[in-house]
């Protein structure tokens, strides 16, 4: 089974900063990756697929790269809105791996 | 737009069916998937059907003890679980699988707690 590890687990931010988050993939997974935001009682929200494909809605802000087995988002400019929890995915036709999520809290 | 219905408070070796009322979109049309949240944990994914139920998947943690199935004429997904354990226990989101990569769209959720 492939596993995903993102890092770091907990990152602390300030409102304008630029922040990125990594996600490794125990072997290749081309570019099957998504990225989720998740806020407190809330369901996951779909930010970017295909590894670097933005999600119509998502803020430009967001961005995503990366292939094989190492993957990064990008949040240009930290907004208030922007402290959640986020967690990457590899997804194909049988089988979808969540990493286990970053937290990005304010400092 | 995705309604999860059937959580509840359930004992040990105890079974639940969960439900997911589909609308705004041709359900018959997309694969869905169930997608679990232990309290304070992160996301797993646990169960996936095809558009027209041909195709099913599990994760290993369940197989043998859940069930997958749809109902098309009613817009719906079911999720039968069997033999809960209390690790179980969690929010059990169902998604609606965009063709050819991920899930576009969830529900709110519905909370299974497997206690005694």
């Amino acid at each position: 089974d492939i596993q995903m590890t993102q890092s770091p687990s907990t990152l602390s931010a300030s409102v304008g900063d630029r922040v990125t988050i990594t996600c490794r993939a125990s072997q290749s997974i081309s570019t099957w990756l998504a990225w989720y935001q998740q806020k407190p009682g809330k369901a996951p929200k779909l930010l970017i697929y295909d590894a670097s494909s933005l999600e119509s809605g998502v803020p430009s802000r967001f961005s995503g790269s990366g292939s094989g087995t190492e993957f990064t988002l990008t949040i240009s400019s930290l907004q208030p809105d922007d402290f959640a929890t986020y967690y990457c995915q590899h997804y194909n036709s049988y089988s979808n791996t969540f990493g286990q999520g970053t937290k990005l809290e304010i400092k | 737009h995705l309604l999860e219905s059937g959580g509840g408070l359930v004992q040990p070796g105890g079974s639940l069916r969960l439900s997911c009322a589909a609308s705004g979109f041709t359900f018959s049309s997309y694969a869905m998937s169930w997608v679990r949240q232990a309290p304070g944990k992160g996301l797993e994914w646990v169960s996936a059907i095809s558009g027209s139920g041909g195709a099913i998947y599990y994760t290993d943690s369940v197989k043998g003890r859940f069930t997958i199935s749809r109902d098309n004429s009613k817009n719906t997904l079911y999720l039968q679980m069997n033999s809960l354990r209390a690790e179980d226990t969690a929010i059990y989101y169902c998604a609606k699988d965009r063709p050819g990569t991920t899930f576009d769209l969830w529900g709110r959720g519905t909370l299974v707690t497997v206690s005694s």
